[in-house]
C-alpha cells in the first residue's frame, strides 16, 4: 500500500499568518491518464470531513481561496495564506492514484 | 442536492453481526463508485471498501472475507454487511461518492461485550 506522511502532526498557528502542511506519498502519484489524484481534507470535531482540494490544486466549490494545494510526484503541500478561527481541526492528505487509497496520519491545527 | 445518510450503527459483541445502510439522494449510486471509509475514535480515516459502477468490489486486507459491500438499485442504497465483528472495527463508518467530495454524516459501530 502506498504510505501517505504528513508533516507536522500538531501545527499551532496565529489567525491571520499562514500555514503549511506537508504530505509525502512513498510513491509516484502520477495516473496513466497523467493526472495525480491527492485530495485535501479538512475535519472539524464531529463533523464529516469536507474535501478542500482534488487533483493536487482544483479548489471545491465554497472553499475559501487563502486555501491553495500544489506539489507534484511524490511531494505536495496544503497552504493556508491567513489563518481564521474556523480554520481549526485536522487536515488530511489522501491518494486515489493506487488502489487501496490511503490517507495520511492527519495534521492537527490549532490556534495559539 | 447531494445527500447520503448512514444508519444501522449501534452496540454489538464481539463476533456479531450488523449492517450498516447508506441511502443516498441527488445522484443514482449504481451509476458512481461509492465506498465506505471508517474512522476509529480519535483517530485517522481508513479505506474499508468500495463498489464500482460495474458491480466489482474491493476491501481492505483487515476486512477481507467479514464484510461485504452491495447496492440495491430499486432503493438507492449501499450497505455493509459486516460479520465477526472485533473490538478493532470500532469506529464510526462514512459511506462517500466518488471522488470523495460528498460524505455521509457517520454511524457509529462500537464492538465491545
Amino acid at each position: 500500500d502506498v504510505v501517505m506522511t504528513q508533516s507536522p502532526l500538531s501545527l499551532p498557528v496565529t489567525l491571520g499568518q499562514p500555514a503549511s502542511i506537508s504530505c509525502r506519498s512513498s510513491r509516484s502519484l502520477v495516473y496513466s491518464d497523467g493526472n495525480t489524484y491527492l485530495n485535501w481534507f479538512h475535519q472539524r470535531p464531529g463533523q464529516s470531513p469536507r474535501r478542500l482540494i482534488y487533483k493536487v490544486s482544483d479548489r471545491d466549490s465554497g472553499v475559501p481561496d487563502r486555501f491553495s494545494g500544489s506539489g507534484s510526484g511524490t511531494d505536495f503541500t496544503l497552504k493556508i495564506s491567513r489563518v481564521e478561527a474556523e480554520d481549526v481541526g485536522v487536515y488530511y492528505c489522501m491518494q486515489g492514484t493506487h488502489w487501496p487509497q490511503t490517507f495520511g496520519q492527519g495534521t492537527k491545527v490549532e490556534i495559539k | 442536492e447531494v445527500q447520503l445518510v448512514e444508519s444501522g450503527g449501534g452496540l454489538i459483541q464481539p463476533g456479531g453481526s450488523l449492517r450498516l445502510s447508506c441511502a443516498a439522494s441527488g445522484f443514482t449510486v449504481s451509476s458512481n463508485y461509492m465506498s465506505w471509509i471508517r474512522q476509529a475514535p480519535g483517530k485517522g480515516l481508513e479505506w474499508v471498501s468500495v463498489i464500482y459502477s460495474g458491480g466489482g468490489t474491493y476491501y481492505a486486507d483487515s476486512v477481507k472475507g467479514r464484510f461485504t459491500i452491495s447496492r440495491d438499485i430499486s432503493k438507492n442504497t449501499l450497505y455493509l454487511q459486516m460479520n465477526s465483528l472485533r473490538a478493532e472495527d470500532t469506529a464510526v463508518y462514512y459511506c462517500v461518492r466518488d471522488g470523495y467530495k460528498e460524505w455521509g454524516q457517520g454511524t457509529l459501530v462500537t464492538v465491545s461485550s
